[in-house]
């Protein structure tokens, strides 16, 4: 199994941009998230999604869209960048299961700097 | 929200010696505990876990314990190693497991 693939792995975009990081996993995973890293602040949830059609906010979803057409892919759409957007944006996804809790999967990041 | 605290926030150790580190949370509701391992440029990986009817879990070289009264919990790893050098990060969920908060995280460097 490839596990949790993220591209690209590094991006740079100009103010005002738009872009889609795109993120996959082979495991059949119900649960899919995106965070973001910042230094001194640890990772925080963008959006998730518990299975394909179904997505909810985080804790800092403005700025960002995400959809869930599949159960493998889990897109993050920048719809116009800005530079409080520089970050590294992590994808993970988990067995799920409500009350029940599993081991999240990370991916490899992609690191993105807004000009 | 749950908040998370971690402690310290850089932790700098001699080969051979133990490292602890320490997370605080608010929400009394929160109920799984997992602490993640992140290497340079890679992303987060899982090395241990608790639930909160537990007080404490070992495997090898790394543990973790719960205070439940006390709403806190910490990593402690012995024996370090070069390659125990990384990030960490602890976490907490209170509703479920999709909702992870994460602490700061600890920026362990061991010393040969």
């Amino acid at each position: 199994n490839a596990g949790v693939t993220q591209t690209p792995k590094f991006q740079v975009l100009k103010t005002g941009q738009s872009m889609t990081l795109q993120c996959a996993q082979d495991m059949n995973h119900e649960y899919m998230s995106w965070y973001r890293q910042d230094p001194g602040m640890g990772l925080r949830l963008i959006h998730y999604s518990v299975g394909a059609g179904i997505t909810d906010q985080g804790e800092v979803p403005n700025g960002y869209n995400v959809s869930r057409s599949t159960t493998e892919d889990f897109p993050l759409r920048l719809l116009s960048a800005a530079p409080s957007q520089t970050s590294v944006y992590f994808c993970a996804s988990s067995y799920g299961g409500t009350g029940v809790s599993y081991e999240q999967y990370f991916g490899p990041g992609t690191r993105l700097t807004v000009t | 929200g749950e908040n998370v605290e971690q402690h310290p926030s850089t932790l700098s150790v001699q080969e051979g010696d133990s490292a602890v580190i320490k997370c605080t949370y608010s929400d009394s509701a929160s109920n799984y505990f997992p602490w993640y391992k992140q290497e340079l440029g890679k992303g987060p990986q899982l090395i241990i876990d608790i639930r909160s009817n537990v007080g404490e879990k070992k495997d090898q070289r790394i543990a973790v314990t719960l205070n439940k009264t006390a709403k806190h919990f910490s990593l402690h790893i012995t024996e370090t190693q070069p390659e125990d050098s990384a990030v960490y990060f602890c976490a907490a969920t209170t509703h479920n497991d999709y909702k992870l908060s994460f602490g700061a995280g600890t920026t362990v460097t061991v010393r040969a």
